[in-house]
């Protein structure tokens, strides 16, 4: 069974500075996902990591994935009050299983001036 | 393109109840999934589908039936509703692995009372 499990689930932050969200995943996996939720909203997807090494970036947001260590990281820069939301990582499963994807319970951000 | 549409948006049933909650996308998508987020568990898979005509069940399958019988439309069903199903339900949909726009798309969600 795969568990993908994301720290910390609750974290507080001022404007300004830079924080990491860490998602562990216990099976193999090449093919990583993170998502943000803002509330009563749907998923909106963020990135898509396939390989190992593979480093994205978009704005103050930045994912990287270390296959071997079956480790992620979305790493914020200098945090501003948009980037308050859920984060979600998610790891695919198998064909076997359609490539459904496997979420963490979520990160919930709230950015403070 | 509307994307991933759900219908409806919310309901309030009785237990014992039955409903069936539409999923439709217009992108010409062979994957499509149904998973439910309840509060402090992130979204668990309940059922899926590879293609029309084909289903599957996911981690949390009791309780629900699906159909894919045109390959824009997935379906998800209870027949006999009860209190634990209460929850928000999101549909999503992808092409298969390896494709560009490798994610799964969501639709905006049904949030399902069960009283």
């Amino acid at each position: 069974e795969l568990k993908v499990e994301q720290n910390p689930l609750f974290l507080s932050m001022q404007e300004g500075k830079n924080y990491t969200i860490y998602c562990n995943y216990s099976t193999t996996s090449d093919r990583l996902y993170w998502y943000r939720q803002d509330p009563g909203k749907s998923l909106e997807s963020l990135f898509v990591l396939l390989s190992n090494g593979a480093v994205k970036q978009e704005g103050r947001l930045m994912a990287s994935l270390d296959t071997k260590a079956r480790l992620s990281t979305l790493h914020i820069t200098a945090a501003v009050h948009d980037l308050s939301a859920t984060y979600f990582c998610a790891v695919a499963l198998n064909s076997n299983s359609g490539y459904a994807l496997n979420f963490g319970k979520g990160t919930s951000l709230l950015v403070t001036p | 393109n509307a994307g991933v549409t759900q219908t409806p948006k919310f309901r309030v049933l009785k237990t014992g109840q039955s409903m069936t909650l539409l999923c439709a996308q217009d992108m010409n998508h062979e994957y499509m999934y149904w998973y439910r987020q309840d509060p402090g568990m992130g979204l668990r898979l309940i059922h899926y589908s590879v293609g029309e005509g084909t289903t599957a069940k996911g981690e949390v399958p009791d309780g629900y039936n699906v159909s894919r019988l045109k390959k824009q439309n997935f379906l998800l069903g209870l027949e006999s509703a009860a209190p634990s199903q209460t929850s928000v339900y999101f549909c999503a949909s992808s092409y298969p692995p390896g494709l560009p726009l490798d994610t799964q798309y969501f639709g905006p969600g049904t949030r399902l009372t069960v009283l």
